[in-house]
């Protein structure tokens, strides 16, 4: 089975943090995506990524980056952190084809305070 | 604009009572339509995918279906663990697009 493995299930951090998400998926994707998920407003993409070192914007990138080192692992990044983006963050993964949809990490409930 | 439009968006049903989510689309050309289950806290798990109308799928109690402008996903004489949500996506017939998602179906299974 493909693993999307997100570095942690919950944190907390201060307005005004660099805050680091991070991704990691073992199946040799090429293609991976961070999305946020508010309730009433569903899965928004933030930025998604085809390639290594490749990085698009999704709908709603303001106040953040994303870095993709290497193929496996893809980082979101908030700049300074403040307390609108207290959010569900969750990465997926899938091959060139999508054929079978992207597979999703467990998802990081980040609070910002 | 592609766009993804599920309804209802709660739905409360008895166990057992069998029920439909509807997932509405409009993308200019279909590459495939997926849905997913989303227990609370947790990361959204694949359930099927379709590619053309007419096309249908099972697993356990559920079925989904598609026609050229919505899919269908049935849900017969459900049990409480079915409780969850459940989205949609799209993705379009053009490049390595990302998928467009619904908002989702919150469906609650009472005993």
């Amino acid at each position: 089975d493909v693993k999307v493995t997100q570095s942690s299930r919950y944190l907390v951090k201060r307005t005004g943090e660099k805050v680091f998400l991070e991704c990691v998926q073992d199946m040799d994707h090429e293609n991976m995506f961070w999305y946020r998920q508010d309730p009433g407003l569903g899965l928004r993409l933030i930025y998604f990524s085809y390639d290594v070192k490749m990085k698009e914007k999704g709908d709603i990138p303001e106040g953040y980056s994303v870095s993709r080192e290497k193929k496996e692992r893809f980082s979101l990044i908030l700049e300074s952190a403040s307390t609108n983006q207290t959010s569900m963050y969750l990465c997926a993964s899938s091959d060139p084809g999508q054929v079978d949809g992207y597979t999703f990490g467990s998802g990081t409930r980040l609070t910002v305070v | 604009e592609d766009q993804v439009t599920q309804s209802p968006e709660a739905l409360r049903l008895q166990e057992g009572e069998s029920s439909s989510l509807n997932c509405s689309y409009t993308v200019s050309g279909l590459r495939g339509l997926f849905w997913y289950r989303q227990d609370p806290g947790k990361g959204p798990e694949f359930l099927f995918t379709l590619y053309s109308a007419g096309e249908e799928k099972e697993k356990e109690r559920l079925k989904a279906t598609l026609t050229k402008k919505e899919s269908f996903l049935h849900i017969t004489a459900p049990k409480p663990e079915d409780s969850a949500t459940y989205l949609c996506a799209v993705r379009r017939n053009s490049g390595n697009t990302p998928l467009v998602f619904g908002k989702g179906t919150r469906l609650s299974v009472i005993a």
